[in-house]
């Protein structure tokens, strides 16, 4: 059975870093490009970042530009995605997903981020 | 970066009613459009991808359709299982983008 489990989030000050993680199972994690999605609460859905297989290849939104950092470890089938420098506006639940336009895809459950005002 | 204007934003429909969901690209996407479905407090699901492919284990009740850079949801007959919120995603070009959502609720 497929898992994407998210952990990391959390209530961390404006300006303030977090790290958050998705270790995957039941799937060749070194075989998908993986994304970071976020949805601000009670609102739509949001493409943040993501990385090819080998980790050679990362793209962001502009709005995370400069401030976050996706990587992988596929040893430990695992993605990150380091946040610094956080706003107000990074408050959301962060989801990661595997490649798009394959015939199977994998979302985590999601994990909490709060920046508060 | 390529807008996707989702439409109608929300709707309300009976079980067994057909509805369509609509998504305009603000430029050619090719088929790179997938549908998902949301639930509250979960993650979202994929129903269809590359327009029209179903995804395995959604029920036939779903398709999706492309003309030009017009894509649509179809729901043959409502489900009370399918009250929840819709989304479309390109991933043609970057940054990929989602549209703005569909919420289908109980008349």
């Amino acid at each position: 059975e497929v898992h994407l489990v998210e952990s990391g989030g959390g209530l961390v000050q404006p300006g303030g870093s977090l790290r958050l993680s998705c270790v995957a199972s039941g799937f060749t994690f070194s075989g998908y490009w993986m994304n970071w999605v976020r949805q601000a609460p009670g609102k739509g859905l949001e493409w943040v970042a993501n990385i090819n297989r080998d980790g050679s290849d990362k793209k962001y939104v502009d709005s995370v530009k400069g401030r976050f950092t996706i990587s992988r470890d596929n040893a430990k089938n695992s993605l990150h995605l380091q946040m610094n420098s956080l706003r107000v506006e990074d408050t959301a639940v962060y989801y990661c997903a595997s490649a798009w336009g394959l015939t199977t895809q994998y979302w985590g459950q999601g994990t909490l981020v709060t920046v508060p005002s | 970066d390529i807008q996707m204007t989702q439409s109608p934003s929300s709707l309300s429909a009976s079980v067994g009613d057909r509805v369509t969901i609509t998504c305009r690209a603000s430029q050619g996407i090719r088929n790179d459009l997938g549908w998902y479905q949301q639930k509250p407090g979960k993650a979202p699901k994929r129903l269809i991808y590359g327009a029209s492919s179903l995804q395995s284990g959604v029920p036939s009740r779903f398709s999706g359709s492309e003309s030009g850079t017009e894509f649509t949801l179809t729901i043959s007959s409502l489900q009370p299982e399918d009250f929840a919120t819709y989304y479309c995603l390109q991933y043609n070009d970057y940054p990929l983008t989602f549209g703005g959502g569909t919420k289908v609720e109980i008349k």
